[in-house]
């Protein structure tokens, strides 16, 4: 599976729009896009995943460039219960393991 | 539907002992996969289930092992525990249909301290 690079820390403002880079220029023509997020104590959670088209559901929206080499995880309205690592992995849909780096460590502010 | 469930939730065993750890699969889901967290980093892919056999295996020695039952829940086992064996055991379950992979669900872990 092609590797991933992601800021390790960011914070955003509560109600404000939280936006997560991920760097995946080694990417294959098909792999998807992965995310996940791990609060505190917790197991990962899926969040979305896309393969060329961006993605909308109800937690968040997946932005991929045209040549797929990064993509930015959007949260619309931030809350703090949004507070987590966030993790983009990419994977091949038949894959059967999931490669997580380090992550993005997402802190929502007050 | 029900979630991926672990037991126990926190264990604290002595090196070289031996550890079972249990999960239950979400309804629905045939694979059984089970990962190491340790403090601060990212999972660690450990192996795979499918149809009760390993469906791939991360890089980890052989005292790792695991069973899948028919039932679709699973156990992993580690044996001649080290101390750096310490470290949040995460299952994850998901559906495995001909060459698709549907999504990971997982469990909140199982917390491993060895002493």
């Amino acid at each position: 599976d092609a590797k991933t690079t992601q800021p390790p820390s960011m914070d955003c403002a509560e109600g404000r729009a939280a936006n997560l880079p991920c760097n995946h220029s080694t990417i294959s023509g098909n792999e998807y896009v992965y995310w996940y997020r791990q609060i505190h104590s917790q197991g990962p959670q899926y969040i979305i995943h896309g393969l060329k088209n961006n993605e909308t559901n109800e937690m968040a929206s997946l932005i991929i460039t045209e040549d797929r080499k990064s993509s930015t995880l959007i949260l619309p309205h931030a809350t703090l219960r949004d507070t987590a690592v966030y993790y983009c992995i990419v994977s091949n849909n038949a894959g059967n393991m999931l490669t997580f780096g380090g992550g993005t460590r997402l802190m929502v502010k007050p | 539907e029900t979630g991926v469930t672990q037991s126990p939730t926190h264990l604290i065993k002595t090196r070289g002992q031996q550890v079972t750890l249990r999960c239950s699969s979400q309804s629905g889901h045939n694979t059984v996969s089970w990962y190491q967290q340790a403090l601060g980093q990212g999972p660690q892919f450990i192996f795979q289930y499918y149809r009760e056999e390993e469906n791939g295996r991360g890089n980890f020695p052989p005292r790792f092992s695991g069973l899948q039952f028919p039932n679709y829940s699973s156990e992993l086992n580690v044996n001649a525990l080290e101390l750096d064996d310490s470290a949040l055991y995460l299952c994850a379950s998901s559906l495995l249909q001909g060459p698709l992979n549907y999504g990971y669900t997982f469990g909140s872990g199982t917390r491993l301290t060895v002493v």
